[in-house]
């Protein structure tokens, strides 16, 4: 089993929708959870940090955090093509060490 | 300055080469990192450093040698490397390496082996 798991997609949601990213993960022990974008050809770039069962919102950008079923997930609002990019789910676990899972394409289209 | 930079972005180098990766951050992060990408495929962990000091060699060759001069630069030097070796080398900062920090990656450099 894949310490952190993603569909790969791609995942193609008309402009204005929203669009629904999941990850799951293995190690019970995680501490910390976040969401990184990365357009083709770039560095990963932060945009969700979540570490309590719950929700968090930023803008467009909503994680949800379900520990006990060990399931992240981001929600983003009214997609623009600007959104469409890689988007990779990390978790800090044990040692403290980022592990990425294999990312998820999102294609916005107009 | 909220900014990781790496240097060169683009290096193409020989299998019998000596080269190096550069890394500066000013966010007075204590850990770094050095991280390799392979196309489509998600930054996989080579080395942390924390409070200047390597706390995390993910097994990698012995071709790839990091140094941490002080706490703001980080190299990786890369000596007879392979052609399977070419992919996009990923420096990232965070405040320490316990917490709940996310990292800080830089633009990365993307490195071909011929």
């Amino acid at each position: 089993q894949k310490e952190v798991e993603q569909n790969s997609g791609p995942l193609s949601v008309p402009e204005g929708a929203i669009a629904s990213l999941n990850c799951t993960y293995s190690d019970r022990g995680s501490q910390s959870f976040f969401w990184y974008r990365q357009y083709s050809g770039k560095s990963p770039e932060l945009i969700m940090s979540i570490y309590s069962n719950g929700d968090k919102e930023d803008g467009r950008f909503t994680a949800q955090l379900n520990k006990a079923s060990q399931y992240v997930s981001l929600l983003i609002r009214d997609s623009q093509p600007s959104d469409s990019a890689t988007y990779l789910c990390a978790v800090r676990g044990g040692g403290n060490k980022l592990t990425f899972g294999t990312g998820t394409q999102l294609k916005v289209e107009l | 300055d909220t900014e990781v930079t790496q240097t060169p972005k683009h290096l193409v180098m020989g299998m019998t080469n000596k080269k190096s990766l550069k890394c500066e951050q000013h966010m007075g992060h204590r850990a770094m990192y050095w991280y390799k990408q392979k196309a489509k495929k998600p930054p996989e962990l080579m080395f942390v450093y924390s409070y200047e000091k390597l706390s995390i060699n993910e097994s990698v060759p012995s071709r790839f040698s990091p140094e941490c001069p002080n706490s703001s630069l980080l190299n990786l030097h890369l000596h007879a490397l392979q052609p399977e070796d070419s992919a996009l080398y990923l420096c990232a900062s965070s405040q320490n390496r316990e917490g709940y920090y996310g990292y800080t990656f830089g633009s990365g450099t993307r490195l071909t082996v011929v």
